[in-house]
Order: C-alpha cells, then sequence, then structure tokens
C-alpha cells in the first residue's frame, strides 16, 4: 500500500459543483502539502500544514480551501469549481525532523472540470 | 519572471551520452535544493539534494553556486531508464519551490 494516499485518482466534474480531495499517510509525518501541477508551470503550492492546528495559504490558494482533521488526513476543496482548476493535484508530506525537507507525494488526483 | 527557472527541453540524447541540466533561482534567502525526478504520468520523487561542494550519487553529479544562484545536474552514460522529467527545487521558508522540469529523453 501508498504511503501518501490520494482519493479520486480522477474526477470530471462540471462548473460550479464542490469538489473534494482526500489525502491520507502512513507515514506519520507532520508537515502536508497540496500541490497542482499545470504543463508549463510546473507545481504550484495551494496549501500546507505544518500541524493539526496549522494552515497556511501557498502560491494559489484563491478557489481553494483545506482541512486537517488528523496528523494523517489532509483534505482539498474546491468549494465551486470552475474549468481552470483543470489540473493534476498532487497531496505531499514531509518529517518536521527531516532537515533535508524531502517532499513523500501521493500519486495524485487527475481533476477535470467541464 | 518565475523564482525557479529552468530550461524545458527536450533534451533528446543517445544512450551513454553525458547530459547537462541548469537551473537558476531569483530569491537569494533559499536555503537548501533539490533535484527531483518525475516519470510520465507519476509523482515526482527526491533524486538528490545539491550543496555548495557539489556532491555525487553515482552517475549523478550536482553542483551549486550561490554566488550566481544557479544549479546543476551533470548525468554520465546515460541510460533508457533516465528517461523523465528532471525537477529543479529550490527550499525557501520551509517551502519547497519547484521550477517547470527538463525533460529528458534517452534514444536507443
Amino acid at each position: 500500500d501508498a504511503d501518501v494516499t490520494q482519493t479520486p485518482r480522477n474526477r470530471i466534474t462540471k462548473t460550479g459543483k464542490r469538489i473534494m480531495l482526500e489525502c491520507s499517510q502512513t507515514k506519520g509525518h507532520d508537515r502536508m502539502y497540496w500541490y497542482r501541477q499545470d504543463p508549463g508551470l510546473g507545481l504550484r503550492l495551494i496549501y500546507y500544514s505544518f500541524d493539526v492546528k496549522d494552515i497556511n495559504k501557498g502560491e494559489i490558494s484563491d478557489g481553494y480551501s483545506v482541512s486537517r482533521q488528523a496528523q494523517a488526513k489532509f483534505s482539498l476543496s474546491l468549494e465551486s469549481a470552475i474549468p481552470n482548476q483543470t489540473a493534476l493535484y498532487f497531496c505531499a508530506t514531509s518529517d518536521l525532523t527531516d532537515r533535508e525537507g524531502e517532499l513523500f507525494f501521493g500519486e495524485g488526483s487527475r481533476l477535470t472540470v467541464l | 519572471r518565475k523564482e525557479v527557472e529552468q530550461d524545458p527541453g527536450p533534451f533528446n540524447v543517445p544512450e551513454g551520452a553525458t547530459v547537462a541540466f541548469n537551473c537558476t533561482y531569483s530569491n537569494s534567502a533559499s536555503q537548501s535544493f533539490f533535484w527531483y525526478r518525475q516519470d510520465c504520468r507519476k509523482e515526482p520523487k527526491l533524486l538528490m539534494s545539491v550543496y555548495s561542494s557539489g556532491n555525487e550519487d553515482g552517475r549523478f553529479t550536482a553542483q551549486l553556486n550561490r554566488a550566481s544562484q544557479y544549479i546543476s545536474l551533470l548525468i554520465r552514460d546515460s541510460k533508457l531508464s533516465d528517461s523523465a522529467t528532471y525537477l529543479c527545487v529550490v527550499n525557501r521558508a520551509n517551502k519547497l519551490i519547484f521550477g517547470t522540469g527538463t525533460l529528458l529523453a534517452v534514444q536507443p
């Protein structure tokens, strides 16, 4: 089983719908992140959380919200999806004590907004 | 201007070739540096960290020039399995900032 699990892996939805992407991890890491990846733009940070009570906006948080329900779970919501939120979304974790800050990614959630 | 800039490629090289990727970063407060590898339709994975003194891991050598804000990755004796996108990554204020990646295609 993967250490960082994202659900759903693929989702097609319509403009205006509410969507939630879920992430759970078994690595015991404190830090969790949501990125989106678009061709030509690379990975961009949406939100990150360094522990259960800590939520921070990243580079492109508009139109998104997150919830850190537990150390192991970090969900991303699109309250009213729009077509330019079509992208590949990655959840990632890192260890607070790891000086290198290596990120461990889930397999990605491909979202298409029609 | 992007905070981390890379040549997107693609770099098409024959097996056995040596290939070098470059990356520049704009924020001098950046603390640490990495190369990640991303296979097609897969998640990124850490390839190696980059240190000022330069570091090597088998066929891979990474260099950092803080004065020029420049990072490089050299791959010697390229293998077909090296075909992937290579992402230059910078740690600034405990956040990892990714370049857009350089695509490498190693040809038989």
